[in-house]
């Protein structure tokens, strides 16, 4: 059981909105660690899509937008186009465990 | 842009020492911004950090503490590389490994191409 915790999966139609939320705890996303996120296709290591919360890298497009509050974040993608089905994953780090931490993943599905 | 190149055999026997070599293009291992790090996918555990070694003056090491008794990460500053090593090792262990590379609070912006290791006799 990851210490990360995501839905398992959301779908959405082209051209719609869908947000993937990450739940942590005091002693991770709400003990003020930074939460970034990836993007993993079938086979390929994951990619970096935000970084430090709300930070997009060079070439992510923005469509893809972070949040933070409290002990959650959250990952929303506007404009959803078939390409973005894929698996994503928050990750943070825990000062209980003194490591990095990643959720469980979540499967976005392109109806 | 950093490019990470993975290189190891993909059968461990249980029991045995699991070694893999990470080398890197487009930065030093040496760097005091970069960090180094570990990381392994399988079905049952999902994606799991296992370690990561830096310079800051000296070299740390930090790892997870679910392999903390097993696991060595050490740079090689003169092929400019970094290798992890996890010993006795069991089938729970077969994973595919990445090696990664970033910096504190920017998460991880370099993937290896990933191994694929199996421990089995």
């Amino acid at each position: 059981q990851s210490v990360l915790t995501q839905p398992p999966s959301v779908s959405g139609a082209p051209g719609q909105r869908v947000t993937i939320s990450c739940t942590g705890s005091n002693s991770n996303i709400g003990a003020g660690h930074d939460v970034h996120w990836y993007q993993q296709l079938p086979g390929i290591a994951p990619k970096l899509l935000i970084y430090g919360n709300n930070n997009r890298p060079s070439g992510v497009p923005d469509r893809f937008s972070g949040s933070k509050s409290g002990t959650s974040a959250s990952l929303a993608i506007t404009g959803l186009q078939a390409e973005d089905e894929a698996d994503y994953y928050c990750q943070s780090y825990d000062s209980s465990l003194s490591g990095g931490i990643f959720g469980g993943g979540t499967t976005l599905t392109v109806l | 842009q950093v490019q990470l190149q993975q290189s190891g055999p993909g059968l461990v026997k249980p029991s045995q020492t699991l070694s893999l070599t990470c080398a890197i293009s487009g930065d030093s291992v040496s760097s005091n911004s970069g960090t180094w790090n570990w990381i392994r996918q399988s079905p049952s555990r999902g994606l799991e950090w296992l370690g990561r070694t830096y310079y800051r003056s000296k070299w740390y090491n930090e790892y997870a503490l679910s392999v903390k008794s097993r696991i060595t990460i050490n740079p090689d500053t003169s092929k400019n590389q970094f290798s992890l090593q996890l010993s006795s090792v069991t089938p729970e262990d077969t994973a595919v490994y990445y090696c990664a590379s970033g910096h504190f609070g920017s998460g991880w912006g370099s993937w290896g191409q990933g191994t694929l290791v199996t421990v089995s006799s």
